[in-house]
């Protein structure tokens, strides 16, 4: 069955450094999505995605975020300088562009940041 | 904008008893409402889902959620849960108009206990 596929499972890193999450969506999916989870918090859209361009995108989502599929299977999320407040799980997901009003977004199984 | 308010975050319950997880939303516009369940080190696998129709909806695992309107309520329930229903479970809605984003719950820690 297809899935969605994120990578690294966990990422350390240094406040003020960048970091890039990897995503590898259902092939045949157009949308992509990432939401976040602080812990202990609710989980909280970030960013849409759609024929290349921004679709969407929350209040989180500022100048330090920059998404981008940078070939036909890869999406990313780039935090330029991460701040001790970017520490989250980070989710992935993807829906089929179909006609009508609901496409299921399957999620990816996460990619927990830590932030030093 | 749209709100989704779980009331309990943790809910202990022996194994083969009955289980009922609250949500509650909020939305100025028509929506769509989902349940979702995260196991330990994985994602978030949708359980069920009221789009239209039977206000009763069933789900995988056993569970169902009904969808009411006046309340603004859309609660989980299972009859008799087991020792793999150990999970966070999320509820969402989302705006009924194409690939919209989903708003979630903060989430309900269920913990059977055998």
């Amino acid at each position: 069955e297809p899935e969605v596929t994120q990578t690294p499972s966990h990422q350390v890193t240094q406040m003020g450094q960048e970091v890039i999450l990897r995503c590898v969506p259902i092939s045949n999916h157009l949308y992509f999505y990432w939401y976040r989870q602080i812990l202990g918090q609710k989980v909280e859209f970030l960013v849409s995605f759609y024929n290349n361009e921004i679709s969407e995108k929350s209040e989180i989502f500022d100048d330090q975020f920059s998404v981008e599929r940078p070939d036909g299977s890869n999406f990313t999320l780039k935090i330029r300088s991460t701040k001790l407040e970017d520490s989250a799980m980070y989710f992935c997901a993807s829906s089929e562009r179909r006609g009508g009003s609901y496409n299921e977004q399957f999620f990816g199984p996460g990619t927990r940041l830590t932030v030093l | 904008a749209q709100s989704v308010t779980q009331l309990d975050s943790q809910v202990p319950v022996f194994e083969e008893a009955p289980v009922e997880l609250r949500c509650n939303y909020s939305s100025s516009v028509s929506v769509y409402l989902f349940w979702y369940v995260q196991y330990p080190n994985q994602g978030l696998q949708l359980l069920l889902k009221y789009l239209s129709g039977s206000t009763l909806v069933k789900g995988i695992n056993g569970f169902e959620a009904e969808f009411n309107k006046s309340q603004t309520s859309f609660h989980l329930r299972k009859p008799s849960v087991h020792i793999s229903d150990t999970a966070e479970y999320f509820c969402a809605v989302i705006r009924n108009s194409g690939n919209t984003p989903l708003v979630f719950g903060k989430g309900t820690r269920l913990s059977v206990i055998a």
